[in-house]
């Protein structure tokens, strides 16, 4: 099935590491991409991993990939309160004779003092 | 950065009036799509495009319709809106490594 799934919520203090996780069901996912959303804003790309790698490290941001347990997670490095959104998990699978995109629900991280 | 613009920002209108949501991007992308998004809900895919002529509906059913004329523009229309089509409205394109790229959205209330 297409499936993506995210835990809703994420509280942590301003300059610690949010870790955002997020599982997947399709094991033929060419790419997978981490999106951040702010109120009111449309979605924005922040970083993507191909399938053939466990790490990607961009700035603040690390990417993980665990294809064996389906699993990807984002770290963000020193946490501020301008992460403060909802971070998207999306997985691009072929399903119907085309690709697609499944997003997950969404994470929402609030940053506090 | 995206080059992909989504007008109106926000739209307030009345029952059974008649609206039509832009959307344009300066990439040359082919692969276009709608998503409706309930505010922090995750979205729905309501409509896709793979290139000028070509419109298919997606997973979420939807009265709204698209037209895709010309390959930057891909415009979603409702006939006759609702207080039930209240929602967020982003439209995307698809790169070449298969990442979308989102418009700000538009943020449309029926009453």
């Amino acid at each position: 099935g297409e499936d993506v799934e995210q835990s809703l919520f994420l509280s942590v203090r301003e300059g610690d590491s949010s870790v955002i996780n997020c599982t997947y069901t399709d094991s033929s996912s060419t790419y997978l991409y981490w999106y951040k959303q702010e109120p009111g804003a449309g979605l924005q790309l922040l970083t993507y991993i191909f399938s053939n790698m466990d790490m990607k490290q961009d700035q603040r941001l690390t990417v993980l990939l665990n294809k064996k347990d389906k699993h990807l997670s984002l770290r963000i490095a020193d946490t501020q309160t301008g992460d403060s959104a909802i971070y998207f998990c999306a997985e691009t699978i072929f399903s119907g004779g085309y690709n697609k995109l499944i997003f997950g629900a969404g994470t929402r991280l609030a940053v506090h003092p | 950065e995206a080059d992909i613009y989504q007008t109106p920002r926000y739209l307030v209108i009345g029952t059974g009036k008649k609206i039509t949501l832009e959307c344009s991007q300066t990439m040359g992308h082919d692969k276009m799509y709608w998503y409706q998004q309930d505010p922090g809900m995750e979205l729905h895919l309501i409509h896709y495009s793979y290139g000028v002529n070509s419109t298919e509906k997606g997973d979420l059913s939807s009265e709204s319709t698209v037209s895709r004329i010309r390959t930057e523009h891909f415009p979603l229309t409702l006939e006759s809106a609702r207080p039930s089509h209240t929602s967020q409205y982003l439209c995307a394109s698809r790169g070449r490594t298969g990442e979308l790229f989102f418009g700000e959205g538009s943020r449309l209330t029926v009453l």
